[in-house]
């Protein structure tokens, strides 16, 4: 067990609904990470957020935003989703986000956008 | 920009060979390397990591990595491969001086036959 917690394991929807997946961090890390994991582009890195800042930005597209709140855990939403959203999406923490900490991954939750 | 390249996206073995999981490396600057593993319907984990100091790495379940400057290689090896080896190996790059946001290989899926 990572002690990073990630909900819901499974999410089906239909094009043009919005989600939320939700991430609680290791107990004392400051760091979250999320990334979306599919066939075609492998792990691809999302947005990062450090005690509630935002500090980095990947391959994060328009429709997608994510905040982390006060007790550190974290949400992503997914709005206006199309069916090339559906990918596997991935929670990670750290304690403070440097270069070589590993990260700590929860299960990921499943999204198939029918 | 860094960049991370796994050489084969499956690589299969027999119950008690060598196993062996290459990776290359692209940066600018001392990079600091590290193997994930990823059983089904898990998220990843660490296996090991090269941050500075001796660049034999162990790690965990027999596994140990070579890190090689002048090859930009770190490939992951392990003497004797075990049934409950087989799963998904990310390998993945940081920069000491640039971007700590983990780049992931494409991942090399490790089947292991009886």
């Amino acid at each position: 067990d990572s002690g990073v917690t990630q909900t819901p394991k499974h999410l089906i929807t239909a094009t043009g609904q919005r989600v939320t997946l939700r991430c609680s961090p290791r107990s004392g890390d400051l760091s979250v990470y999320w990334y979306q994991q599919s066939l075609d582009q492998g792990l691809q890195f999302l947005i990062h957020y450090y005690n509630g800042e935002e500090r980095a930005k990947g391959n994060i597209l328009e429709r997608f935003s994510a905040q982390q709140f006060p007790d550190l855990h974290s949400e992503l939403n997914l709005s206006s989703l199309e069916l090339g959203d559906s990918a596997l999406y991935f929670c990670a923490s750290s304690g403070y986000g440097h270069q070589n900490e590993k990260l700590f991954f929860g299960s990921g939750t499943q999204l198939s956008v029918l | 920009a860094q960049s991370v390249t796994q050489l084969g996206s499956h690589v299969s073995v027999s119950e008690g060979a060598l196993v062996l999981l290459r990776c290359n490396y692209s940066s600018s600057v001392p990079p600091y390397l590290f193997w994930y593993v990823q059983y089904p319907n898990q998220g990843l984990q660490l296996l090991l990591k090269y941050t500075t100091g001796a660049t034999l790495v162990k790690g965990i379940n027999g596994f140990e990595a070579e890190f090689k400057k002048s090859e930009t290689s770190f490939h992951l090896t392990k003497p004797s491969a075990h049934m409950s080896d087989a799963a998904e190996y990310f390998c993945a790059v940081t920069l000491s001086g640039g971007s700590y946001i983990p780049t992931f290989g494409r991942g090399t899926s490790l089947i292991v036959h009886p």
